[in-house]
């Protein structure tokens, strides 16, 4: 699977945008991008997943550049409770395991 | 949405005991069901992918005869730490692929913290 850099912090006040960016420049064709977080002492939440078009579900927004080599998840409007661990993980549809890099450690703020 | 549920939470044992752990999918069938383990302040390590009906699949270093998998049925996986010592102390999380839909997500249990005394 390709391998994806994140950063490893990033804050964030409440109530304002959060934008967590994910390179994937060895990305192919057929991978898309998933985006789970783990809160702290829980399994992973799934948030959302693309391929080439940006995508919009209850949760957040995911932007995928035209090369498909970054992306961004945006959180709207942080709340305390966003606090938590961002992967970004890219892979084959038809792969069934994800397999977990360091991920961004996001800190919303009051 | 699909509920994975994972139980115990929370188990304390002594060294030398077994522990087991299980990993149902509420409202959906899981051919595979996978196992994580995660030590403090580090990401998910894949161990093993459960296949039901069939051996499960372990990842390089992941010793078969100490984390033994059981999937013998399509809502439930166990994981069994056979002679477990303080090494295996750790955050065990399984998760679960919902066959029935087409965009292939993974859910997760809420994790069972391992402390081998």
């Amino acid at each position: 699977d390709a391998k994806t850099t994140q950063p490893p912090s990033m804050d964030c006040a409440e109530g304002r945008a959060a934008n967590l960016p994910c390179n994937h420049s060895t990305i192919s064709g057929n991978e898309y991008v998933y985006w789970y977080r783990q809160i702290h002492s829980q399994g992973p939440q799934y948030i959302i997943h693309g391929l080439k078009n940006n995508e919009t579900n209850e949760m957040a927004s995911l932007i995928i550049t035209e090369d498909r080599k970054s992306s961004t998840l945006i959180l709207p409007h942080a709340t305390l409770r966003d606090t938590a661990v961002y992967y970004c993980i890219v892979r084959p549809l038809t792969r069934n395991k994800l397999v977990f890099g360091a991920g961004t450690i996001l800190r919303v703020k009051s | 949405g699909a509920v994975v549920s994972q139980h115990p939470s929370r188990v304390i044992c002594k060294s030398g005991t077994s522990v087991k752990i299980e990993c149902r999918s509420l409202d959906f069938q899981a051919t595979t069901m996978f196992w994580y383990r995660q030590f403090p302040k580090q990401s998910l390590m894949l161990m093993a992918t459960s296949n039901e009906g069939s051996k499960a699949t372990y990842e390089q270093g992941v010793e078969k005869d100490k984390f033994l998998i059981n999937h013998a049925s399509l809502t439930l996986s166990t994981l069994t730490v056979t002679s477990a010592h303080p090494e295996d102390s750790s955050f065990y999380i399984c998760s679960a692929r919902d066959g029935r839909t087409t965009n292939e997500k993974l859910f997760f249990g809420s994790g069972t913290q391992l402390s081998v005394l």
